[in-house]
């Protein structure tokens, strides 16, 4: 079964700061992406950015970027600028071989400071 | 954003009793997930439907069945509800073909006491 791994239970980020999320997983496909999910106090799970292994640049949607570092098996969200409303659980996840699953992380509680 | 929903969105029931959650989604989408989400877990697959009546197991299935008779739904059930199956239930979909990202509807908190 696929390892997702990710190694900070809680993070703390000043309002305005860049923040980085670990992210590491364990696969021997050649071919793959992960995702990254937002999940608000709220409950509700929010797509926010994925990334194949052979996208030769990091995918960028706005304030977060994936840091994909094949050779460390390694893919990273990072959002630069936090905000307030950027307080919220993160989910890593990766899909199987065949692309119709996903295995999800424990998750990382960010939490934004004034 | 994706037009799923799930209903109830919060039950609470007894233990031994049967309890059905439903999943609808108004997007055509050909694949539909139930995932549970509990404290140190993340989100762990159910069961998955690649289409009408095409179902399969994910990593924690024991205690529930599903059923997918029509595009637009998929059902989950626990035959026999036990307080280990007390948990935040979240059913997503893929459109698969066209990109792997999965969109979730809102969830379903329910208790078993």
């Amino acid at each position: 079964a696929q390892k997702i791994t990710q190694t900070q239970p809680g993070m703390f980020v000043q309002e305005k700061e860049a923040v980085t999320l670990d992210c590491t997983y364990d696969t021997s496909d050649q071919s793959y992406g992960l995702f990254w999910y937002k999940q608000p106090s709220s409950g509700e799970m929010i797509f926010l950015i994925y990334q194949g292994s052979y996208d030769e640049q990091n995918a960028t949607e706005g304030r977060y970027s994936l840091n994909f570092q094949k050779a460390r098996k390694s893919a990273n969200l990072v959002i630069s600028a936090s905000q307030l409303g950027d307080s919220a659980m993160y989910f890593c996840a990766k899909p199987s071989t065949s692309g119709s699953r996903l295995t999800f992380g424990e998750g990382t509680q960010l939490t934004v400071n004034p | 954003d994706a037009g799923i929903t799930q209903s109830p969105r919060h039950k609470v029931t007894e233990t031994g009793t049967p309890v059905t959650l439903r999943c609808h989604q108004t997007e055509n989408h050909r694949y539909m997930y139930w995932y549970r989400q509990d404290p140190g877990h993340g989100l762990r697959l159910i069961h998955y439907s690649y289409g009408v009546k095409d179902t399969d197991k994910g990593e924690v299935s024991d205690g529930y069945s599903v059923s997918r008779s029509k595009t637009e739904d998929f059902l989950l059930t626990l035959e026999s509800a036990t307080s280990s199956q007390t948990s935040v239930y979240f059913c997503a979909i893929s459109a698969y073909t066209s990109g792997l990202e999965q969109y979730f509807g809102p969830g379903t908190r329910l208790t078993v006491t």
